[in-house]
């Protein structure tokens, strides 16, 4: 059971343009929806994450959206760099208990 | 301050043998979660573990099983391998209360042949 749906699987992106991607959730349990960022040969590092409290929160170009009522939250990479290329997972986190989506591999090109 | 540390990095296993990875905590963390990443999957949780107690269990077969110790490192272990059991094995740690930050460390490559 998929308790954190990710989308898309892949985005590629021009340089300097927005990278937008979007999960949703089922459990309404979940209290703390974190964005972590894997590099090839690295394990997943958090990037900015976000409490049901706050319809949005924006780390320099990291922004996340917050739906509570949808039950969704989009992750959106501003003036994106291939720097940034990576793949990309959310979560939903309670009770001791982190889910994950499926991931977005993300290629900005320069 | 150092960071999460599995070993090993690699291992290549035959099938029906078992294999015991390990991670050790940043420290202060009492809480190690496991996950199991898949090309097909992605980040499967697989258990969670805090003070030598499994608090969280996924849903994974009883071929996998882990245990912490009282220093919050943690084993896990997979009895009888399969072909499918190939995967990047991942371990967290985090502290508990309010920060729920999990760090992950860089991973366990098992390749079963």
């Amino acid at each position: 059971q998929q308790q954190v749906k990710q989308s898309p699987q892949s985005l590629i992106v021009q340089k300097g343009g927005i990278s937008i991607i979007n999960c949703a959730y089922e459990n309404t349990a979940f209290d703390y929806f974190p964005w972590y960022q894997q590099f090839p040969g690295k394990g997943p590092a958090l990037l900015i994450a976000i409490r049901p409290d706050v319809s949005e929160k924006k780390e320099g170009r990291f922004t996340i959206s917050f739906n509570k009522s949808a039950k969704q939250f989009s992750l959106h990479i501003m003036d994106s760099q291939p720097g940034d290329s990576a793949t990309y997972f959310c979560a939903a986190y309670n009770n001791n208990d982190m889910r994950f989506g499926a991931g977005t591999r993300l290629t900005v090109k320069p | 301050k150092a960071g999460v540390t599995q070993t090993p990095r690699y291992l290549i296993k035959t099938r029906g043998q078992q294999v015991t990875l390990s991670c050790s905590p940043i420290s202060g963390h009492r809480s190690v979660s496991w996950y199991q990443q898949t090309p097909g999957q992605g980040l499967q949780f697989l258990f969670e573990y805090f003070s030598e107690t499994q608090r969280n269990k996924g849903n994974f077969p009883g071929r996998f099983s882990g245990r912490q110790f009282s220093n919050s490192r943690s084993e896990m272990n997979v009895s009888t391998l399969e072909l499918g059991d190939s995967a990047l094995y991942l371990c967290a740690s985090s502290r508990q209360g309010e920060n729920t930050e999990a760090f992950f460390g860089q991973g366990t490559r098992l390749t079963v042949v």
